[in-house]
């Protein structure tokens, strides 16, 4: 599985955008992008996936370059409630492996 | 609403003393697994189960065991917990059938929780 590396914490206001990078150089062709974000004493929680370009739903959007090397999470508008770890996770279902694999994550905390 | 439940969520007890923490799914999902979750260390998995009675090692399964007799159900036994297994463990599960709105992506679905200490 290709190994991502993020920043350890951010900080950010209510009513910013947040952008949180990912890097992930040694992406395989199979492989998806995904993040999930934690609540504290809560389990991880899905909240976008990505091949190439651009997605977006309602809660992110993701945003991954051409050569698939990077990919920036982005909060529009954060408030209060947003303050969690988010994890970048890459790796595909090709094969039947279902195995994710989390680094540390990025502590996001956004004050008034 | 789709859950992966856990229980208990909480629990103190002393070494040597077996304990099982149980995890149910409503999901229909062939994918379960384990994780324990460590300050620095983040989450590590522990086993997993691609399928009834089909049960494997993670990346930590020492003083760990699993059964999956029931698609729904994977609970985690600790034979004889020492306190190196104090620890904040999750349940997950996954579906490994295709099509999916994830496409290749992994959409796992983890529990609440269960904070275990031992003392």
């Amino acid at each position: 599985l290709a190994k991502t590396t993020q920043p350890i914490s951010m900080d950010s206001y209510e009513g910013q955008e947040v952008n949180i990078t990912c890097s992930h150089n040694n992406i395989a062709t199979n492989d998806y992008i995904t993040w999930y974000q934690q609540f504290p004493s809560q389990g991880p929680r899905f909240i976008i996936q990505g091949y190439k370009t651009k997605v977006t739903n309602e809660v992110a959007s993701l945003f991954i370059p051409a050569d698939r090397k990077s990919s920036t999470l982005s909060l529009p508008r954060v408030s209060l409630s947003d303050t969690a770890v988010y994890y970048c996770l890459v790796g595909s279902r090709a094969g039947g492996g279902n195995k994710l694999t989390f680094g540390t994550g990025t502590q996001l905390k956004v004050e008034l | 609403e789709a859950q992966v439940t856990q229980n208990p969520r909480y629990l103190i007890t002393v070494t040597g003393k077996k304990l099982t923490v149980t995890c149910s799914q409503n999901m229909n999902h062939e994918y379960m697994s384990w994780y324990r979750q460590d300050p620095g260390l983040g989450l590590r998995q522990i086993y997993y189960s691609m399928n009834v009675e089909v049960t494997d090692k993670g990346d930590v399964p020492e003083g760990y065991k699993v059964s999956r007799k029931e698609k729904r159900n994977f609970p985690l036994i600790l034979e004889s917990p020492s306190p190196n297994q104090t620890s904040l463990y999750f349940c997950a599960s996954s579906s490994l059938s295709y099509p999916l709105r994830t496409g290749g992506a992994i959409e796992a679905f983890f529990g609440q929780g269960t904070r275990l200490t031992v003392v």
